[in-house]
């Protein structure tokens, strides 16, 4: 059974510090890692990771994967309140057809208070 | 603009009540999902369909049912059988292997 867990589950830190939100997976098959931004409702896209050691980096977020280690981690640099959301990972795997199949971790709950 | 829309917001089912949540794509994806989240849980897959007239049930499909007759459409019901069915639900769609698209949601409660 696939399987993605995020760690810490919640974290509270002071405008301006920096993050490190952490995933690893056990996935056969694997096909890509993605990160979502959840606040209120929809998850809204951040990154998709195909490939070990290339970073991917918008604004002050930026993740890596480690497809060796089975792991990537997100970070957040300068955080702001804006930040304050649930962050999902979720790991894709190839599917018997045209469309990848994902499965998700519990999601690490940030809070950047002033 | 396109994008996905759910349909209701708000949802309240009595006991013992079939309800159908609509989930309407204009992005042309072939492939759609549908996602039950719960409070301090992630996403877990409900069914999923690849493409018109074809679907699979996902992870948690038990008491819950779907149908794809348009490529646009994919509406889930929510079936008597399903014991526990207060939830946050999402509808999803992607094209080939790239991120999945999320609808707003659809907060479905039992009275």
């Amino acid at each position: 059974e696939d399987k993605v867990v995020q760690s810490p589950l919640s974290l509270v830190v002071h405008e301006g510090d920096t993050v490190t939100l952490n995933c690893s997976y056990e996935v056969t098959n694997f096909r890509s890692l993605l990160w979502y931004k959840q606040e209120k409702k929809a998850p809204t896209f951040l990154f998709m990771l195909t490939s070990s050691g290339i970073e991917k980096k918008s604004g002050r977020l930026s993740s890596i994967l480690d497809k060796k280690e089975l792991f990537s981690i997100l970070n957040i640099t300068a955080t702001q309140t804006g930040d304050s959301a649930i962050y999902l990972c979720a790991v894709g795997s190839l599917n018997t057809g045209t469309a990848s199949k994902l499965t998700f971790g519990t999601g690490t709950r940030l809070q950047v208070t002033l | 603009d396109g994008g996905i829309t759910q349909s209701p917001k708000y949802l309240f089912r009595k006991e013992g009540q079939n309800v159908t949540l609509s989930c309407e794509q204009n992005l042309n994806h072939d492939a759609m999902y549908w996602y039950r989240q719960d409070p301090g849980q992630g996403l877990r897959l409900i069914y999923y369909s690849q493409i018109v007239n074809d679907f699979q049930k996902g992870d948690i499909a038990e008491g819950y049912s779907v149908s794809r007759e348009k490529k646009e459409s994919f509406p889930l019901t929510v079936t008597s059988a399903q014991k526990n069915p207060t939830a946050f639900y999402l509808c999803a769609s992607t094209a080939g292997y790239n991120e999945q698209f999320f609808g707003p949601g659809t907060r479905l409660t039992v009275l």
